[in-house]
């Protein structure tokens, strides 16, 4: 079993629609957690960024991590076509060695 | 700041051959890492350097890989006697000690046929 699952997907909604993304994993011992985008032929780029259990949101996305039952979430409000792309949930004991999901491949049609 | 650069963006190589490649960090970051990923997979942590020093290696990292990162600027990261099992995209990331935010840079597609 890997440390972190995540969805393949692919997902796909149409322009404006709510996208949902999740991760679970199985270390308890992980307390940082991030979301990244990463588009076809480039690096992952970070999205979001959190440490502890709660939501935080940044303009259309919001994160949520719930520690107890070791699920986090990344909501993606108003979808755009540039949102397409895949999404990597990423977390860590220390802030340094990150252990990644699979990734979440979106589509959002215009 | 002109962002994490790794060069060359593509490589192919025959089996068996020796093959580098060159990350150049974001200027004054002073943790650099190495990710590999395959496709369809996320990035799998290959080995992390702060400053010069190569703190940690994953047991991803067999006797063939090699990383430096001499004077705590640039890396390089050197895969000898290919496989094929070694074509992957190789990341490089950087941060600052200060600043949790892994950037990435595009990365390096080796393809060994």
């Amino acid at each position: 079993q890997k440390e972190v699952e995540q969805d393949p997907g692919p997902l796909s909604v149409p322009e404006g629609a709510i996208v949902s993304l999740n991760c679970t994993y199985s270390n308890s011992a992980f307390q940082y957690f991030m979301w990244y985008r990463q588009y076809s032929r480039k690096g992952p780029e970070l999205l979001m960024y959190t440490y502890s259990s709660g939501n935080k949101e940044d303009g259309r996305f919001t994160a949520q991590v719930d520690k107890s039952s070791k699920y986090i979430s990344l909501f993606i409000r108003d979808s755009q076509p540039s949102d397409s792309a895949t999404y990597l949930c990423a977390m860590s004991v220390d802030d340094y060695k990150l252990s990644f999901g699979a990734g979440t491949t979106v589509t959002v049609r215009a | 700041d002109t962002g994490v650069s790794q060069n060359p963006r593509h490589k192919i190589t025959k089996r068996g051959q020796n093959v580098t490649f060159r990350c150049d960090p974001i200027s004054e970051h002073n943790r650099l890492y190495w990710y590999r990923q395959t496709l369809g997979q996320g990035p799998e942590f290959l080995t992390y350097f702060q400053n010069e020093a190569q703190l940690e290696k994953s047991r991803l990292l067999s006797d063939r890989f090699s990383a430096e990162r001499p004077k705590g600027s640039f890396s390089t990261l050197e895969i000898q006697r290919t496989e094929q099992g070694d074509s992957a995209m190789y990341l490089c990331a950087s941060t600052d000690a200060t600043n949790e935010k892994l950037f990435f840079g595009s990365g390096t597609q080796l393809s060994v046929l």
